[in-house]
């Protein structure tokens, strides 16, 4: 049973860098049917996709994040991760990753997410 | 940008009942792209179907889905306790995601 988990620092200071890594067991990462995401989801709102990753590197993100994000990949580690640069009090949310396909684009695995708080 | 949008905002029904969730897109999507998950607290969010219309694996036959174009509909045809929770619909188009802001259906 594939699953993913979430791992990183729980509390981030404003204007400093959130990073997330997502361990994949029971799975490789270099399936070649499969994209890795990250999306998340502020306190009392919905859900927000931030960006996904190929295993061969390739990304694309959210137009809205784009500029401050970057998501990379470590097949070696069976790992992809979150960089989000610049953070604001807005960025304060649950982070989760998950996997969707390039057939029919739908997060079909994801991780029990974790909590990043931006707060001085 | 697709922005979806979910009707009712909230449903309260009693168990056993008909839901019938309502999720609208701003311009057409492809219903290969169109998903629905459910999110309880504390938990990952759950996918139930996939392609406008087909269940992901293990998800029980009374939900099911529907529509095309702009209109896509989520019915779970008799409400188990289990299935209070919040749904959201997702879908693909233009190199990006976009979800909608969510139903939530609650015990009456």
């Amino acid at each position: 049973q594939l699953q993913l988990q979430e791992s990183g620092p729980g509390l981030v200071k404003p204007s400093e860098t959130l990073s997330l890594t997502c361990t994949v067991s029971g799975g490789s990462i270099s399936s070649g049917s499969y994209y890795w995401g990250w999306i998340r989801q502020p306190p009392g709102k919905g859900l927000e996709w931030i960006g996904s990753i190929y295993y061969s590197g390739s990304t694309y993100y959210n137009p809205s994040l784009k500029s401050r994000v970057t998501i990379s990949v470590d097949t070696s580690k069976n790992q992809f991760s979150l960089r989000l640069n610049s953070v604001t009090a807005a960025d304060t949310a649950v982070y989760y990753c998950a996997r969707h396909g390039g057939s029919w684009y739908s997060f079909d695995y994801w991780g029990l997410g974790t909590l990043v708080t931006v707060s001085s | 940008e697709i922005v979806l949008t979910q009707s009712p905002g909230t449903l309260s029904l009693s168990p056993g009942e008909r839901a019938t969730l309502s999720c609208r897109a701003s311009q057409s999507v492809s219903s290969s792209y169109l998903a629905w998950y459910q999110h309880k607290p504390g938990q990952a969010p759950r996918l139930l179907i996939y392609g406008a219309s087909s269940r992901a694996t293990g998800i029980p036959d009374r939900f099911s889905g529907s529509g095309s174009g702009t209109d896509f509909t989520l019915t779970i045809s008799r409400l188990e306790p289990e299935d209070f929770a919040v749904y959201y619909c997702q879908q693909y188009g233009s190199s990006q995601f976009t979800f909608g802001p969510g139903t939530k259906v609650d015990i009456k």
